[in-house]
């Protein structure tokens, strides 16, 4: 069964610096994966995803992530954070083999705090 | 356009009455998912419809709960005698396709609390 885990329920970042949001996930295969924002009272939003090829994934707003194999992981980073970019973050996998639909399985959650 | 909708945005009931929640997807899609977002148990996948085929409910909690997609488009999702446990965000998403790569569309939810 695949999971995902986010370490840190909270990040706290100054306005300007960097952000990093940590994801690992477990899975027998290298799986699909995710990354979702979501904004007080409203649905998730999708900020990047990757599938196959190029490792690096750029996605809205600025945020990047890179899937490494090797570590399981797929951190979300952006290295200058703004205001707007205070919300809850959250990690997706979803398992390439699965022919027919996609059911994504979603990490905890990240609270992204940014102060003045 | 339009995207993902849902109604009620909220929703109080009292323990032991029934609820139905709507879901309009993005025209055109033809997969639908609904989850549930609580405190204790994160966000969590329900069910599944794609076309006319019949939906994979391999998510769902118990049988009080049921969905139906009408005319390979709107959704309600039912839950009967409604507990606390109940209580949650209900978010629904849309694909444009089966299978692999594409992203799910999500609605804005539904909070149920039951009171």
């Amino acid at each position: 069964a695949q999971s995902v885990t986010q370490l840190g329920s909270h990040v706290s970042v100054s306005e300007g610096a960097l952000v990093l949001l940590r994801c690992n996930y477990s899975s027998s295969v290298p799986p699909y994966l995710f990354w979702y924002v979501q904004y007080p009272n409203q649905g998730l939003q999708l900020l990047l995803k990757y599938t196959t090829g190029a490792t690096l994934v750029k996605g809205i707003n600025g945020f990047e992530a890179e899937f490494k194999k090797s570590e399981t992981s797929f951190h979300l980073t952006k290295p200058s954070a703004h205001m707007s970019d205070a919300a809850e973050y959250f990690c997706a996998v979803s398992d390439p083999a699965n022919t027919g639909f996609q059911k994504l399985v979603f990490g905890t959650g990240t609270r992204l705090l940014v102060s003045p | 356009g339009a995207g993902v909708s849902q109604s009620p945005s909220n929703k109080v009931t009292e323990k032991g009455k029934d609820v139905e929640l709507r879901c309009d997807p993005i025209s055109g899609h033809t997969a639908l998912y609904w989850y549930r977002q609580s405190l204790g148990q994160g966000l969590e996948f329900l069910i599944y419809f794609q076309g006319n085929s019949a939906p994979d409910k391999s998510g769902l909690p118990s049988d009080r709960f049921s969905a139906e997609r009408t005319g390979g488009s709107v959704s309600t999702l039912t839950i009967q005698r409604t507990q606390q446990e109940d209580s949650a965000v209900y978010l629904c998403a849309s694909s444009p396709r089966q299978g692999r790569s594409y992203e799910q569309y999500f609605g804005p939810g539904t909070r149920l609390t039951v009171t």
